[in-house]
């Protein structure tokens, strides 16, 4: 177990729709990652949150957005879905400073039929 | 543009055997190397990870090997068991841009007993 929790496990929805991702960072963990995986992109880095700010964006999508709360949990929203954004999302968790190491939540399984 | 490849996409080893994963890089801004396991279901685990200044780093059974100059780097899996069946990721990150990892491709390795 790597102390990071995601919800929810599964999330099945219809194209249109918009869903919210909730990640619970490690305790002491100021930063956030957001990932997705899929069968054809393979894990890509989407958006970064430290301490409540945005600190780096990677290819992700307009019609996505994130945020980290005062209380450091953070939300993936999903809107305006599509077929292709089926896919898994982790989050990951890290100390900011000189350690690097990213502990990865278990992840939520987005199905949009 | 993929910056990190990953090869093989997927290898058998018997038991008791060496896995021996390869990995190149594009960016020599990168600081840190991590390889992660992942098992089905499962977020990525970090396994061991290297950083640019040294050469070979070894944790039990597994061992990075690292080559700057060719920009490449390596896993190897020693005394393979099944149980070290599941998916492996290399990864690079620059810590100055806030520590994002970028993946390869994932290379698949089923251990036979």
């Amino acid at each position: 177990d790597s102390g990071v929790t995601q919800t929810p496990k599964h999330l099945i929805t219809a194209t249109g729709q918009r869903v919210t991702l909730r990640c619970s960072p490690r305790s002491g963990d100021l930063s956030v990652y957001w990932y997705q995986q899929s069968l054809d992109q393979g894990l890509q880095f989407l958006i970064q949150y430290y301490n409540g700010e945005e600190r780096a964006k990677g290819n992700i999508l307009e019609r996505f957005s994130a945020q980290q709360f005062p209380d450091l949990h953070s939300e993936l929203n999903l809107s305006s879905l599509e077929l292709g954004d089926s896919a898994l999302y982790f989050c990951a968790s890290s100390v900011e400073g000189a350690q690097e190491t990213q502990y990865f939540g278990p992840g939520t399984r987005l199905l949009v039929l | 543009q993929q910056q990190v490849k990953q090869s093989p996409q997927s290898l058998i080893v018997q038991k008791g055997g060496i896995s021996i994963i390869n990995c190149a890089y594009e960016n020599t801004a990168f600081d840190y190397f991590p390889w992660y396991q992942q098992f089905p279901g499962k977020g990525p685990a970090l396994l061991i990870a290297i950083r640019p200044d040294v050469s070979e780093k070894k944790e039990g059974r597994f061992t990075i090997s690292f080559n700057k100059s060719a920009k490449q780097f390596s896993l190897h899996i020693m005394d393979s068991q099944p149980g070290d069946s599941a998916t492996y990721f290399c990864a690079a990150s620059i810590k100055a841009a806030g520590n994002k990892l970028t993946f390869g491709g994932g290379t698949r390795v089923l251990v036979k007993p």
